[in-house]
């Protein structure tokens, strides 16, 4: 099993640009969460889906912000536009109901 | 919404030493978790345990729900458990998203 892939692992780029990370869960794992941490606020639930349906997006901190998934095996997380308080890691998990979560190695985001 | 606590914030160790991290929480639970964040950043899933007590080698863990606190142990400290150690809880039974700590930051000296 290769785990959770997010991709890309680095991104840098300027303010007012689009940003999308992509996210590929494990196999047979039903529900897929994105996750944001920086020093000051830690780890913060953003979005989470339940068979490819998104159930609580509350964590999602603009409009700038959204996330899609297509199918069981991707998902989005898109920033339009980017602003350099967005800059942090970003971290998607998957998981099949009833166990623990599994994450992937995270996409570090700068915005300049 | 539901409140997290670790303790301690940072712990130092020699090699070799046991050490304990708690985890209180401010509402019921049926979903708590700790995790292992490396120095390179990846996150490890320890333990899915909203309750009871489960071992996995030198680390074990125990929740009472009831009292709304679990505990971490780590025992025989190597350099290679330095990190950070977050506990995660959520109400949604496995299928929700989760609230986590602030961490315990470990170091282990050689």
């Amino acid at each position: 099993d290769a785990g959770v892939i997010q991709s890309p692992r680095h991104e840098v780029t300027e303010m007012g640009q689009e940003v999308t990370l992509r996210c590929k869960p494990i196999s047979g794992h039903n529900s897929l969460f994105w996750y944001r941490q920086t020093m000051m606020r830690g780890l913060e639930l953003l979005i989470y889906f339940n068979n490819n349906v998104p159930i609580d997006d509350s964590g999602m901190p603009e409009d700038r912000f959204s996330a899609k998934m297509p199918n069981a095996s991707f998902s989005t997380l898109k920033i339009q536009p980017s602003e350099p308080r967005d800059s942090a890691v970003y971290f998607c998990a998957s998981n099949r109901q009833g166990g623990g979560y599994t994450f992937g190695s995270g996409t570090r985001l700068t915005v300049v | 919404g539901i409140q997290v606590e670790q303790s301690p914030p940072d712990l130092i160790l020699q090699e070799g030493a046991n050490s304990t991290l708690r985890c209180n929480f401010s509402d019921s639970v049926n979903n708590l978790q700790w995790f292992h964040q490396n120095p390179w950043g990846q996150l490890i899933n320890l333990f899915y345990i909203p309750s009871g007590t489960k071992q996995n080698g030198r680390l074990s863990a125990t929740t009472v729900a009831t009292e709304r606190y679990s505990l971490l142990y780590i025992s025989s400290s190597q350099t290679t458990d330095s990190g950070v150690y977050f506990c995660a809880v959520g109400t949604g039974g496995g299928a929700d998203g989760l609230t986590f700590g602030k961490g315990t930051h470990l170091i282990i000296q050689p």
